[in-house]
């Protein structure tokens, strides 16, 4: 597609219930970032892909956030058990590494309410 | 310490002054540096990178690097009510495998 789509735009849910955030990223971009951004706060990193592996999982809050990659393509965000600290705007962005000049391309994002 | 340390503002300049924005970033191996601009609701776009120390201008912006004092601004000329946003200071390493972002200072240019 022309950009990074996210889908749902609009996320809302009781607290307990699992969900599940789609990104699918611009095509031929190797690399693929998920962040959240709590009202009023900075990017707060979650993961990066290259390719469908995750080197580096260290920003995942807790044990109840997973992510997955299919190839250089869509990724889900799954968030279990979800808590109200949990809301926030969940932004996928993507790019091609190792370009000289990296350039992430954002998503709309996904605002996720948990009531 | 947070990795990269910027100032909340709200940073407030008259239309036309220059807009002087700060970060500090605690990695040292760290080569690699932007400037992203959201604007209210909206995602982060990129306005500026920077890799080598010293300046580099792009039309009103200029982006300072200083990789001794682990330190990267941004200055706006000629600000304009419609550069008010909140700008974001991210840093990566070498590989790019992790982009770190600042909380961001939010600009406001008044007419």
């Amino acid at each position: 597609g022309a950009g990074v789509s996210q889908s749902p735009s609009n996320k809302v849910t009781e607290k307990g219930k699992d969900v599940e955030l789609r990104c699918d990223p611009i095509s031929g971009h190797t690399a693929l970032y998920w962040y959240r951004q709590r009202l009023g706060q900075g990017l707060e990193f979650l993961i990066y892909f290259q390719g469908n592996s995750a080197p580096d999982k260290s920003g995942l809050p807790s044990d109840r956030f997973s992510a997955e990659r299919t190839g250089e393509s869509v990724s889900t965000l799954t968030i279990q058990r979800t808590q109200q600290e949990d809301s926030a705007v969940y932004l996928c962005a993507s790019t091609i590494p190792g370009q000289g000049d990296e350039k992430l391309f954002f998503g709309s994002g996904t605002q996720l309410s948990v009531l | 310490q947070k990795e990269v340390e910027q100032n909340s503002g709200p940073l407030s300049v008259p239309e036309g002054a220059i807009a002087s924005l700060n970060c500090t970033y605690s990695d040292r191996v760290s080569q690699s540096f932007f400037w992203y601009r959201q604007y209210s609701g909206k995602s982060p776009e990129l306005i500026m990178s920077i890799y080598s120390n010293g300046d580099k201008e792009d039309g009103r912006f200029t982006a300072q690097l200083n990789k001794a004092s682990q330190y990267v601004s941004l200055l706006i000329r000629d600000s304009q009510p419609s550069d008010s946003a909140t700008y974001l200071c991210a840093v990566s390493d070498t590989g790019f495998q992790k982009l770190v972002f600042g909380t961001g200072t939010r600009l406001l240019v008044s007419p």
